[in-house]
């Protein structure tokens, strides 16, 4: 079974859309960090947040907000007024045990169209 | 945020080639990963080391082999190159002790072997 399952494989929206992207995880830890990265068409992974298992409260960061939820084990994530430099693939991953090795979902490719 | 960089940025090869990718960290970070992915789709960890002359194989087998002689290098050796080897590969690298060992990636070698 996937430790980290990101449903929507593709999302389109218009400019200034607002888009939630969602995250559903896996694990039998108590200790756990959740991470979500972007992609843009360069390549290059770039980190946006981790979360601790203990810490519940939501985030918001500019246009970017992210819901923990550990009764139904979700780490979603909602750009606000989405804009064209949104696009990118975004990646939920999960860190667990004392290795703390990540792992990934496979992804979710956001597209904001002008 | 870590510094660290990949070279090649881009690689085209004919089969049967020997090729190194470079990854290097200036944040002293003792663990340092390699990825692989093809574009867009799930990362997947072939290689990674928790300090010098540390080296494990990830989860995704793969026919490179990595070495780390010094803190801030690790680089990734492919002996013989095939197409099947064309593929993204990411280098990351994460500081222990650190509660959630943030791992930080590099911009990545697009490798294509004809």
């Amino acid at each position: 079974a996937q430790k980290v399952t990101q449903a929507q494989t593709e999302i389109s929206v218009v400019e200034k859309e607002d888009v939630t992207l969602d995250c559903v995880y896996e694990t039998r830890d108590t200790t756990y960090y959740l991470f979500w990265y972007k992609q843009p068409p360069s390549g290059e992974l770039v980190f946006l947040i981790r979360r601790n298992s203990f810490d519940e409260q939501n985030e918001i960061s500019g246009r970017y907000s992210w819901n923990f939820q550990k009764s139904t084990s979700s780490f979603n994530f909602t750009i606000t007024a989405s804009q064209v430099v949104d696009s990118a693939v975004y990646f939920c991953a999960l860190s667990e045990g004392s290795a703390r090795q990540l792992t990934f979902g496979s992804g979710t490719q956001l597209t904001v169209l002008p | 945020e870590a510094d660290i960089y990949q070279t090649p940025r881009y690689l085209v090869i004919g089969t049967g080639k020997k090729i190194t990718l470079e990854c290097s960290q200036t944040m002293g970070h003792d663990k340092m990963y390699w990825y692989q992915q093809d574009p867009g789709m799930e990362l997947h960890l072939i290689h990674y080391s928790y300090g010098v002359n540390s080296t494990e194989k990830g989860d995704l087998s793969s026919e490179s082999t990595v070495s780390r002689i010094r803190t801030e290098h690790f680089p990734l050796t492919l002996e013989s190159a095939r197409p099947s080897h064309t593929s993204q590969y990411l280098c990351a690298s994460s500081e222990s002790g650190t509660q959630s060992e943030t791992q930080y990636f590099g911009p990545g070698t697009r490798l294509l072997v004809l």
